[in-house]
C-alpha cells in the first residue's frame, strides 16, 4: 500500500460529459502528480502541484484542469470528455518539490471509460 | 523534456534466468529511478541511483548508471514468475520532473 488514494477506481461515462478524480497523497506529501496512461501514449506527465499551488505542467489538454486543496488533497477535472480520453489516471505524491525530486508514491489509478 | 526510454519493449524468459533492461535519456540527471507496474496496477519504485553512484543492489536487482552514455540498466537476477511485469525508467531530480517511457513488458515463464 502506497498511501495514496484515488477514487473512484473505475468510472464509465459519455462522451461530452464531465468527471472528477481525486487524489489523496501520502501522509505528509506536499507534493501531487497527475498522470495518464494509455495504451498508445504510453505514461504521460499531466501536472504537478506542490503545496497548494501549480508547479509545472505537461501534456494537460485544456479540457483538463486539476487544483490541490489547502488539505492537501488534489482533484483532476476531465470535462468535454472525448473516446480518446478512456485511459489509466495516475495521482503520485512525493515529499519533495521540484528543487529535488525523489520517489513517486503512485496510487493505484482511475479507470476512466468514455463511451 | 527528461523522458527516460527503455529498451526492449517486450522480453520473455525462463523462470532462474537473467533479465536485463535498458533505459537511455537526453540531458543531465540528478538521479534515475526504476519503477514496476503489474498489469493495470501503480507504479511501485524499485530504486533510485544518483548520477554520482555508478551501480547499486537491492535484493536481486542491480541498477548500473553510465552518465557519459547517458544510460542505465536493470537487471533481474534469477528471475521469478512474480517478476512479470512492466518496468519504467524515470529520470528526476533538480528541475525535472518524472517522465515515464512506455516502459519495457517483462513476462516471466514458470
Amino acid at each position: 500500500d502506497s498511501g495514496v488514494t484515488q477514487t473512484p477506481k473505475h468510472l464509465i461515462t459519455a462522451t461530452g460529459q464531465r468527471v472528477t478524480l481525486r487524489c489523496s497523497p501520502r501522509s505528509g506529501d506536499l507534493s501531487v502528480y497527475w498522470y495518464q496512461q494509455s495504451l498508445d501514449q504510453g505514461l504521460q506527465f499531466l501536472i504537478q502541484y506542490y503545496n497548494g499551488e501549480e508547479r509545472a505542467k505537461g501534456n494537460i489538454l485544456e479540457r483538463f484542469s486539476a487544483q490541490q486543496f489547502p488539505d492537501l488533497h488534489s482533484e483532476l477535472n476531465l470535462s468535454s470528455l472525448e473516446l480518446g480520453d478512456s485511459a489509466l489516471y495516475f495521482c503520485a505524491s512525493s515529499a519533495l518539490g521540484t528543487a529535488n525530486t525523489g520517489e513517486l508514491f503512485f496510487g493505484e489509478g482511475s479507470r476512466l471509460t468514455v463511451l | 523534456s527528461q523522458q527516460g526510454e527503455e529498451d526492449p519493449q517486450a522480453l520473455s524468459i525462463q523462470e532462474g534466468e537473467n533479465a536485463t533492461m535498458n533505459c537511455s535519456y537526453k540531458t543531465s540527471i540528478n538521479n534515475l529511478q526504476w519503477y514496476r507496474q503489474n498489469s493495470g496496477r501503480g507504479l511501485v519504485h524499485l530504486i533510485l541511483i544518483r548520477s554520482n553512484e555508478r551501480e547499486k543492489h537491492s535484493g536481486r536487482l542491480r541498477v548500473t548508471l553510465d552518465t557519459s552514455k547517458k544510460s542505465s540498466s536493470l537487471l533481474i537476477t534469477a528471475s521469478r514468475a512474480a517478476d512479470t511485469a512492466s518496468y519504467f525508467c524515470a529520470t528526476g531530480g533538480g528541475s525535472y520532473i518524472p517522465t515515464f517511457g512506455r516502459g519495457t513488458s517483462l513476462i516471466v515463464h514458470p
